[in-house]
């Protein structure tokens, strides 16, 4: 069965610092692995999506991730913070020729401090 | 915006009452999810719908949980007798289905609250 864990439920940065938000994996096959960003009271969006092409994912709002199988991790970058990343940020895995359904990892939750 | 809508927002209950919760997905959207998200968790996969056909269900999804989808249009997720521990965000989302790798767009939630 396929798992991600995310390493810090709560990441605090300041503007304009590098943020890194990490993720690791657990698969028998190669996974699909995903980005989600959640702001209050609002849906989930996807940020980037990994699927076995490049290994370095660039995303929306700045943020890429790279794929490292050898040490199972996708973490989630951005060079530069800013006060709108403010956001909890969810790392998730496709179950395989299971119609796309996805496993979330617990979420980090990341701020930002002027 | 013709994104993924859900109703009600919030619904607050008491124990023992049955809630229905309503999602409408994109209109061209195939396929159709439901996840749950307690606090301080990421989602779990409940169930999803291919069209009309529900395909998959969580062992999470228990015998008070029922899931529709009608027409492969809107769907209802109806919780019976509930109890405190269904207190959560229910999340619907929504895909084309055209291929497995269809981005996923999620609603905002219904937050159900069991008193």
């Amino acid at each position: 069965a396929q798992s991600v864990t995310q390493l810090g439920s709560h990441v605090s940065v300041s503007e304009g610092a590098l943020v890194l938000l990490r993720c690791n994996y657990s698969s028998s096959v190669p996974p699909y692995l995903f980005w989600y960003v959640q702001y209050p009271n609002q849906g989930l969006q996807l940020l980037l999506k990994y699927t076995s092409a490049a290994t370095l994912v660039k995303g929306i709002n700045g943020f890429e991730a790279e794929f490292k199988k050898s040490e199972t991790s996708f973490h989630l970058t951005k060079p530069s913070a800013h006060m709108s990343d403010a956001a909890e940020y969810f790392c998730a895995v496709e179950r395989n020729n299971a119609g796309n359904m996805l496993t979330f990892g617990g979420g980090t939750r990341l701020m930002v401090k002027p | 915006d013709t994104g993924v809508s859900q109703d009600p927002r919030h619904k607050i209950t008491k124990r023992g009452q049955n809630v229905t919760f309503r999602c409408d997905p994109i209109s061209e959207h195939n396929r159709l999810y439901w996840y749950r998200q307690t606090l301080g968790q990421g989602p779990e996969f409940l169930t999803y719908f291919q069209n009309e056909a529900q395909l998959e269900k969580s062992r999470l999804l228990s015998d008070r949980f029922s899931a529709e989808r009608p027409k492969g249009s809107f769907s209802t997720l109806e919780i019976q007798r509930t109890e405190q521990g269904d207190s959560a965000m229910y999340l619907c989302a929504s895909s084309l289905g055209s291929t497995f790798l269809d981005e996923q767009y999620f609603g905002p939630g219904t937050r159900l609250t069991v008193t």
